[in-house]
């Protein structure tokens, strides 16, 4: 079946630092990539997505690009802010009208003065 | 309006009530969605309303029961939980268009005594 794997957390920076978390994944067919934040006590919000292959996602600074020869879709940031402190999810989404969305185990970014 | 409004936002509950959560949406969205978040865990997949009509129940057990009364309202009768039923009940929805990102809510935290 469908799976997404990202690096394990926590991952702490200080402020202004690179940032990368690696999210490789396995599904059928050409899914649609996402990268969710979920901020402390709410729910999940759309940081950014790509459809196709070679798609770059962009937002709030973040990209990451949809690389179907190493099925990776890893996020980077040139420099973190303190308030970029939460947890990243990678998800992907196989077609269909109303598919199923499938989860990474999620990381922690914690961002230090 | 581009929010899914989850209510209670939060509920505590024993094991013999019945409770219900409640999600409503007015983006016109076609797919609904309830997702179960255990803490640092991702968000695992209950159930998708397509059309107003179930078409994804991934094993949930029975004493959660979803309902769809109209196109931006999804509920989620609760009755006789354990306490491994304790966590966080997220609401999303979608256009209803293949690979579109999910708007989600900003949950119920449950608690089953």
């Amino acid at each position: 079946g469908d799976s997404v794997t990202q690096m394990e957390g926590p991952v702490t920076l200080s402020e202004e630092a690179f940032l990368t978390i690696n999210c490789t994944y396995t599904a059928t067919g050409y899914p649609s990539l996402f990268w969710y934040v979920q901020y402390p006590g709410e729910g999940l919000q759309l940081l950014l997505k790509a459809t196709k292959a070679d798609d770059k996602g962009s937002n709030k600074g973040f990209e990451a690009t949809y690389r179907k020869e190493t099925t990776s879709f890893h996020l980077e940031k040139g420099s973190v802010q303190v308030s970029d402190s939460a947890v990243y999810f990678c998800a992907l989404r196989t077609a269909g009208t109303a598919s199923k969305l499938t989860f990474g185990t999620g990381t922690r970014l914690q961002v230090t003065l | 309006d581009t929010e899914v409004t989850q209510t209670p936002k939060h509920l505590v509950m024993g094991m013999t009530n019945k409770k219900s959560l409640k999600c409503e949406q007015h983006m016109g969205h076609r797919a609904m969605y309830w997702y179960k978040q255990k803490a640092k865990k991702p968000p695992e997949l209950m159930f998708v309303y397509s059309y107003e009509k179930l078409s994804i129940n991934e094993s949930v057990p029975s004493r959660f029961s979803p309902e769809c009364p109209n196109s931006s309202l999804l509920n989620l009768h609760l009755h006789a939980l354990q306490p491994e039923d304790s966590a966080l009940y997220l609401c999303a929805s979608s256009p209803g268009q293949p690979g579109e990102k999910l708007f989600f809510g900003s949950g119920t935290q449950l608690s089953v005594l």
